[in-house]
């Protein structure tokens, strides 16, 4: 069985560019999530899909990111403009449900550095 | 809030001995709790989970966490180190919102195994 799958590996680029990261999920699997990890800490929830509709972007500074799922497959996370507190690692998951303690499976995520 | 709380952010054992990594949790209802470890480079990788059954949960690689409500903690234990054990674990509650299942992680224990 394929993983969830993210590119690029790894970003840089300077402060106030836009810049956007891929994921695709496990086949069949309706529930997206993406996570930021800053170094030294736990992922935060940025956002979460539930097939093409989102469920929780509580946490999603939606005044610079911006996320989409189309057609509840792939998924695009976008920063513009990034800021120096931006750098971190950007997680994708998916779940094959939402119900609470399912299990999600992580990508290997795209380390953004923004200088 | 749901919470977790991991004692320890850095722990150190020889190659054969136990492991023990610490936590506690923080919530309103009964939780669900997990494991999850992170190797460099890797993505998240569920170790085990609890969800209300049996509170003693066996996990991959020879893992085990017992669940004490009594204690509210959840500490992650091993008989025996093996090198490939060094890696970040995260121990992570998960939450029901509205519509969707929301993991919080702690800030995460990095084992270091030494010959």
């Amino acid at each position: 069985e394929a993983g969830v799958a993210q590119s690029p590996r790894y970003k840089i680029i300077e402060k106030r560019q836009s810049v956007a990261f891929w994921c695709n999920p496990i086949s069949g699997h309706a529930t997206l999530y993406w996570y930021q990890q800053i170094l030294g800490q736990g992922p935060k929830l940025l956002i979460q899909f539930q097939n093409n509709g989102v469920v929780d972007d509580s946490q999603l500074p939606k005044d610079r990111f911006s996320a989409e799922r189309l057609k509840g497959v792939d998924s695009t996370l976008k920063i513009q403009p990034a800021k120096l507190e931006d750098s971190a690692v950007y997680l994708c998951a998916s779940s094959s449900s939402r119900a609470r303690g399912e299990k999600l499976f992580f990508g290997s995520g795209t380390q953004l550095s923004v200088l | 809030a749901q919470s977790v709380t991991q004692l320890d952010s850095h722990v150190s054992v020889s190659e054969g001995t136990p492991v023990l990594l610490r936590c506690n949790y923080s919530s309103s209802y009964s939780p669900s709790l997990f494991w999850y470890v992170q190797h460099p480079n890797k993505g998240l990788q569920l170790l085990l989970k609890y969800t209300s059954a049996a509170t003693l949960v066996k996990g991959i690689n020879g893992f085990e966490a017992e669940f004490k409500k009594s204690e509210t903690s959840f500490h992650l234990t091993k008989p025996s180190a093996h090198m490939s054990d060094a890696a970040e674990y995260f121990c992570v509650v998960s939450t029901r919102t509205g519509g969707g299942n929301k993991l919080t992680f702690g800030t995460g224990t990095q084992l270091k195994v030494e010959l």
